[in-house]
């Protein structure tokens, strides 16, 4: 049961936009449309920010958005807020189990 | 307001056994599939496992199966995580979270297990 693929950390200055990616496999993000990303900043539980791929939960600006090309997902976040700076987790339906991927640490410069 | 509250976590032995409780309120908590996710101290979110609305399908991570044991008690409310046979590795925050669709829209506190001799 192998951990999706993210970048250790991304960066950008407020009001720019940043992209972090997932990389799966075809067993995982590449087969299903069931991905989806949650933030979660320091001592604190994560929350749900896109589900079903591109799809946003209630109270969720529309700064953010997802997608997805073959194996890979990505989170979208323009116009950085400085509260954006948190951790950023993607995960993915894997036919057997459900897979995480390790967590992309977002820096609002 | 969905709430989610976990308790149970403790300082145990390798090879000891521990048992977290998960308390739900605010949503109709036998209408919804339940999940265990873990985090080790700085390390990223692992999937333990997730249970269905009647506890009659249960389905674990590798790491854990065979040793962690999902159940739930829907007149109480309640979610549990028995786990047997510790291991230092599974020292971590553990989160019970709603399973809504493909995605876990609500998550607990967390509780945190701490696997040490």
């Amino acid at each position: 049961q192998s951990a999706l693929t993210q970048p250790a950390s991304v960066s950008g200055s407020p009001g720019q936009s940043i992209t972090i990616s997932c990389t799966g496999t075809s067993s995982d993000v590449g087969n299903y449309n069931l991905v989806s990303w949650y933030q979660q900043h320091p001592g604190k539980a994560p929350k749900l920010m896109i589900y079903d791929v591109s799809k946003r939960p209630s109270g969720v600006p529309d700064r953010f958005s997802g997608s997805k090309s073959g194996n890979t997902a990505s989170l979208t976040i323009s116009g950085l807020q400085a509260e954006d700076e948190a951790d950023y987790y993607c995960s993915s339906f894997a036919g057997t189990h459900w897979a995480f991927g390790g967590g992309t640490k977002l820096t609002v410069l | 307001e969905v709430q989610l509250v976990e308790s149970g976590g403790a300082l145990v032995q390798p090879g000891g056994s521990l048992r977290l409780s998960c308390v739900a309120s605010g949503f109709s908590f036998s209408s919804y599939w339940m999940t265990w996710v873990r985090q080790a101290p700085g390390k990223g979110l692992e999937w333990v496992g997730n249970i269905k609305q009647d506890g009659s399908e249960r389905y674990y991570g590798a790491s854990v199966k065979g040793r962690f044991t999902m159940s739930r008690d829907n007149a109480n409310n309640s979610l549990f995580l028995q786990m047997n046979t510790l291991r230092v590795e599974d020292t971590a925050a553990y989160y019970c979270a709603r399973h809504t669709g493909a995605s876990y829209d609500s998550w607990g506190q967390g509780t945190l297990v701490t696997v040490s001799s």
